[in-house]
């Protein structure tokens, strides 16, 4: 399975601030995946990341709120912008890699915004 | 929306007892993935099972699907403490690549 880390995997941020995560992967991909998970609930697509092409974000969520870039294939970031408290989550990115389907996760970047 | 609705939405149960935690989805699938998460941390895979199969072992984990009844199950046999998590449900519409759609997830409680 891949080997996916994340920067940072935790952060305390004010509100109208912006912060980046960092996603690696130790091996070359053709999908990135960024997933939130808000307290207590499961886990949402915000947008697949390919290589080269813009991201592809799921119904309600907006590029301006959540840019992402993948400048090659083993990296993406996931920028989260002007920040509420209601962007307090963990953000998982994952891949698909080995056996056919199977997605794995990053450990995950535990966002609180005060 | 969420695609899958797993249940119980909890579980307490005695060390070395099964655990069986249900999945249900609302659509076609091309697969189904189940992870688990400890502590709010990243999820780990446990297995993937595919539409045309019914049933997948991997050591303590059995897993099944019922793609007539749109449900799956998960049990774990011979519980341990370090069972202890939350488990999702993650159906997958498409083919390579496609995204995951989760469930709400069970907490699983093993006590010792």
């Amino acid at each position: 399975s891949a080997v996916i880390s994340q920067k940072p995997s935790r952060d305390i941020c004010q509100r109208g601030t912006s912060l980046t995560i960092q996603c690696q992967v130790d091996s070359q991909v053709t999908m990135m995946f960024w997933y939130r998970q808000q307290p207590g609930q499961s886990l949402t697509l915000i947008a697949t990341a390919n290589q080269g092409s813009e991201a592809t974000y799921e119904s309600g969520f907006v590029i301006d709120k959540f840019p992402i870039s993948r400048p090659n294939l083993t990296f993406s970031t996931l920028t989260v912008s002007n920040m509420s408290p209601e962007d307090s989550s963990i953000y998982l990115c994952s891949v698909e890699q080995g056996a056919p389907y199977e997605q794995y996760f990053g450990p995950g970047t535990r966002l609180t915004v005060t | 929306s969420q695609q899958g609705e797993e249940d119980p939405q909890a579980l307490s149960i005695q060390e070395g007892e099964n655990a069986t935690m249900n999945c249900s989805y609302k659509t076609s699938i091309n697969n189904l993935q189940w992870y688990r998460q400890n502590s709010g941390r990243g999820l780990v895979h446990l297995i993937l099972i595919r539409s045309n199969e019914r049933e997948k072992h991997s050591g303590r984990l059995r897993v099944t699907l019922d793609t007539s009844k749109k449900s799956s199950s998960l049990l774990i046999t011979a519980s341990r403490a370090a069972d202890t998590a939350s488990y999702f449900c993650a159906t997958q519409r498409g083919g390579a690549n496609s995204k995951l759609t989760f469930g709400k997830g069970i907490t699983l409680s093993v006590r010792p």
